[in-house]
């Protein structure tokens, strides 16, 4: 049973540039949620996919904007790249029927410069 | 204020310790609690939720504290693969975001 799979790993992008992080929910999971962790700290929610609708936003810019597709499967889109954007970004699969639960991919670590 | 505070540590203690860690929440309508594990540069993985009875998991105990809106976790026995940042998760009423604490970074040494 395959877990929640993240691409790329590792990624480097300069200032102004745009970037699209990909994520594969854990199977039987409908509910794609996106974290980003800077070094040192938690993860921020970004915001939540399901049934291919954005359901939740965290205080994250515009330039943040997001994809379910009909499989589940979701992408992070960001616009206007910032040196502060650097972080590692999780994508997160969830039942909704337990939303709490939520399951962790090994991430994406983006660097800006 | 933060919504989810924890002391950073280190907390550096030998095999066979005790340890506890604490962790406090601003919102009073949180819903749900838990604690996450995450090792350097993975991804954070559930360690246990956590209900006002208290429950334990081998080593491991948590407790929520409502009135005082404080959150524990007790590690019994600690063994070096417990080193770790643990991470202090809340969920709010109506609510799919989990909220994090940064983390209160273990280590334990032989």
């Amino acid at each position: 049973d395959a877990g929640v799979t993240q691409s790329p790993t590792h990624l480097i992008k300069t200032r102004g540039q745009q970037v699209t992080l990909r994520c594969s929910p854990k199977s039987g999971h409908d509910t794609v949620s996106w974290y980003q962790q800077a070094l040192g700290q938690g993860p921020q929610f970004i915001f939540q996919y399901y049934e291919e609708e954005e359901r939740q936003r965290g205080n994250f810019p515009d330039r943040f904007s997001g994809h379910q597709f009909p499989n589940y499967s979701s992408e992070l889109n960001v616009n206007a790249l910032l040196l502060g954007d650097s972080a590692l970004y999780l994508c997160a699969s969830s039942y909704s029927g337990a939303s709490y639960e939520q399951y962790f991919g090994p991430g994406t670590r983006l660097t800006v410069t | 204020r933060k919504e989810v505070e924890q002391d950073p540590g280190p907390f550096n203690v030998p095999e066979g310790a005790t340890v506890a860690f604490n962790c406090t929440y601003s919102n009073s309508a949180s819903q749900s609690f838990f604690w996450y594990r995450q090792d350097c540069r993975k991804e954070p993985k559930l360690l246990m939720s956590v209900y006002s009875s208290g429950n334990e998991d081998g080593r491991f105990t948590a407790q929520l504290n409502r009135a005082s809106q404080y959150i524990s976790l007790l590690i019994r026995d600690s063994k070096l693969s417990d080193s770790a940042t643990y991470l202090c998760v809340v969920i709010g009423l109506s609510s799919y975001k989990l909220i994090f604490g940064s983390g209160t970074r273990l280590l334990v040494r032989p």
